[in-house]
Order: structure tokens, then sequence, then C-alpha cells
């Protein structure tokens, strides 16, 4: 079993519409985990980092449930320019940072 | 805009050439790190310093061979690859060394080995 996996999609959306997909981590011991968003060829640009509960920044949503160990990411009112891979990672102790593969998410006019 | 900068964008070298890899940030960040990314799968970890020390090294060929002149700067040398290490090259850093870092990724350069 992967240390994190996701669902690697594509997830097809259309622009205005709601998203969410999750992502499972096998260390229950992990202390945080972040959301990252990478478009083709370019580096990973942090989204969200999620310490608690759960985290709000504007239409994004992350939320974190540490009984069945996974972390969710909701995307409200779609736009185009959210069309990305989302990277779900996970740190159980410092140094040694656990990506998941990525969910591509398609945004459609 | 990242600020950390990464040189050069591209590179294009042959399986007998040596390169390097630059990579600079001015945040005070105090561990910086490697990575290596190819196309559709996440970034692999292969260098981690802390403080300017080698601190972890994941099992990473000797073709490939790191340096941290001082904690603003990062270098990763390169000789004698092979095309299966073209890649994406990511250089990253974050502030210190709690389990709650955030990292902040370079633009990357992008290697093709021929």
């Amino acid at each position: 079993r992967k240390e994190v996996e996701q669902d690697p999609g594509p997830f097809n959306v259309p622009e205005g519409a709601t998203v969410a997909f999750n992502c499972t981590y096998s260390n229950s011991a992990s202390q945080s985990f972040f959301w990252y968003r990478q478009d083709c060829r370019k580096e990973p640009k942090l989204l969200m980092s999620v310490y608690s509960s759960g985290n709000e920044d504007g239409r994004f949503t992350a939320q974190l449930n540490r009984a069945s160990q996974y972390i969710s990411l909701l995307i409200r009112d779609s736009k185009l320019s959210d069309s990305a891979t989302y990277l779900c990672v996970v740190n159980p102790s410092w140094g040694k940072l656990q990506f998941g593969a990525g969910t591509q998410v398609v945004v459609t006019p | 805009d990242t600020e950390v900068t990464q040189t050069p964008k591209h590179l294009v070298m042959g399986m007998t050439n040596k390169k390097s890899l630059k990579c600079e940030q001015h945040m005070g960040h105090r561990a910086m790190y490697w990575y290596k990314q190819k196309a559709k799968k996440p970034p692999e970890l292969m260098f981690v310093y802390s403080y300017e020390k080698l601190s972890i090294n994941e099992s990473v060929p000797s073709r490939f061979s790191p340096e941290c002149p001082n904690s603003s700067l990062l270098n990763l040398h390169l000789h004698a690859l092979q095309p299966e290490d073209s890649a994406l090259y990511l250089c990253a850093s974050s502030q210190g060394d709690a389990a709650n870092e955030k990292l902040f990724f370079g633009s990357g350069t992008q290697l093709s080995v021929l």
C-alpha cells in the first residue's frame, strides 16, 4: 500500500461547479498535511496547510479526518484557472515529506 | 513569484558532460532540498541540507553530487548522467526543521540527457 494515495482523475468539472477529492495516508502518526497545486511543467505551489480539523481559504476548503486517515480538498465555484494537478503532501517527520501522485482537475467552459 | 531561484531553467547535456544546477534563496531558510520529478509522477526527494550540512541522502547515485556553499545557496553537480536521469529537478527550502514546515519550491530545471 502506498503511503499517500490519491485518485489520479482527471476530474472534469464545469466552470462554476464544485469538486471535491480525497487523499488517504497510511501513517497514523502524521502531524501535518498540505495541498499543493502544480501546473504542467511548473513547480508545486502551496495551496493550503492543514494542521487541525480543517482550513478554509476563499473557494478552497480542506478537511482532515484523523480517524479515517484522509484529507479532502473542496473547490467551490470552479474557475478555468483552477485546472491543475493537486498534490497531497503528508509530513510524518521532518525532511521526509510524502507526496501523493496528484489528482488532475480540468475545469471546462 | 517564487522566492527560490533556480538556474538554468532548461539544460541539455550529453552523457559525458559535467554540469551544475544552482539554487538560491534569501528568505533566511535553514533547510534546503533537491527533488527529482518525472512527468506525471510526484517529486522524489534526493537530498536535504539542514543548517548547511547534508542530513538526508536518499540513496542517490554518485553521479549526482550536492553542495551547500552557504545557507542561501545549494548546488547539484552532474557528471556522467544517463538518459533516464532526464527529469524536472526542483530545489526547495523551508524555514527550519520542524515537522510542520512548508516547502517553497523553485521553478525547476528541466534536464534532458542525450
